[in-house]
């Protein structure tokens, strides 16, 4: 258990609609980061927030937009789903903004969007 | 831009010696981090190289050559339960610049047969 929770563990939605992906960081962690990973692309950036500021962006697509709250947690935020838009995501914290090192994954969400 | 390179799948016996290579293109070097993750489950965190040389956790050990751009991961004395995919993983910068991002390799599938 990396002591990182995401909710909830499975979505299932349909084309069009919006749904709220949720994190929480491992206590004393400020970074938050948001990775997609399915089968044909692997674990891709989408977006990192330090202690509640957007610190870097990856490829996330305008239909897609996350926040973190002051209590730390963070929200994924998706839109106008499309099918190519299942996939697990995952959230991970670390304590600092250090990079690749010593993230804590979440067990991920996945999203099947029919 | 950044690339990470690594093979795709390798396969060993029990009891044996693989070694995963990661070779990488990136402006801005941190540090190289690898990352296990069983099938369905989150990532979690190996090792991390910053400067040139081995680093030894317990079987795993972790290479970083940066005059050449290169890391292995090796595994000793294999076990079944070694089988799941691994990452190699770098902090870069995106071609027309920005934030640093943090960017993994498409995984290695080690398979580990009895």
């Amino acid at each position: 258990d990396s002591g990182v929770t995401q909710t909830p563990k499975h979505l299932i939605t349909a084309t069009g609609q919006r749904v709220t992906l949720r994190c929480s960081p491992r206590s004393g962690d400020l970074s938050v980061y948001w990775y997609q990973q399915s089968l044909d692309q692997g674990l891709q950036f989408l977006i990192q927030y330090y202690n509640g500021e957007e610190r870097a962006k990856g490829n996330i697509l305008e239909r897609f937009s996350a926040q973190q709250f002051p209590d730390l947690h963070s929200e994924l935020n998706l839109s106008s789903l499309e099918l190519g838009d299942s996939a697990l995501y995952f959230c991970a914290s670390s304590v600092r903004d250090r990079g690749t090192y010593e993230q804590y994954f979440g067990p991920g969400t996945r999203l099947t969007v029919t | 831009g950044q690339s990470l390179e690594q093979p795709s799948e390798v396969t060993a016996v029990e009891g044996a010696i693989v070694q995963i290579n990661c070779t990488y293109q990136t402006s801005g070097f941190y540090g190289l981090s690898w990352y296990q993750q069983h099938d369905g489950g989150a990532p979690t965190f190996l090792s991390y190289n910053a400067l040139d040389g081995l680093e030894e956790t317990g079987r795993f050990s972790s290479f970083l050559s940066r005059s050449d751009s290169y890391g292995y991961l090796l595994l000793q004395e294999l076990q079944m339960k070694d089988s799941a995919s691994y990452f190699c993983a770098v902090r870069s910068r995106p071609e027309g610049g920005g934030s640093y991002i943090p960017t993994f390799g498409r995984g290695t599938s080690l398979i580990v047969h009895p």
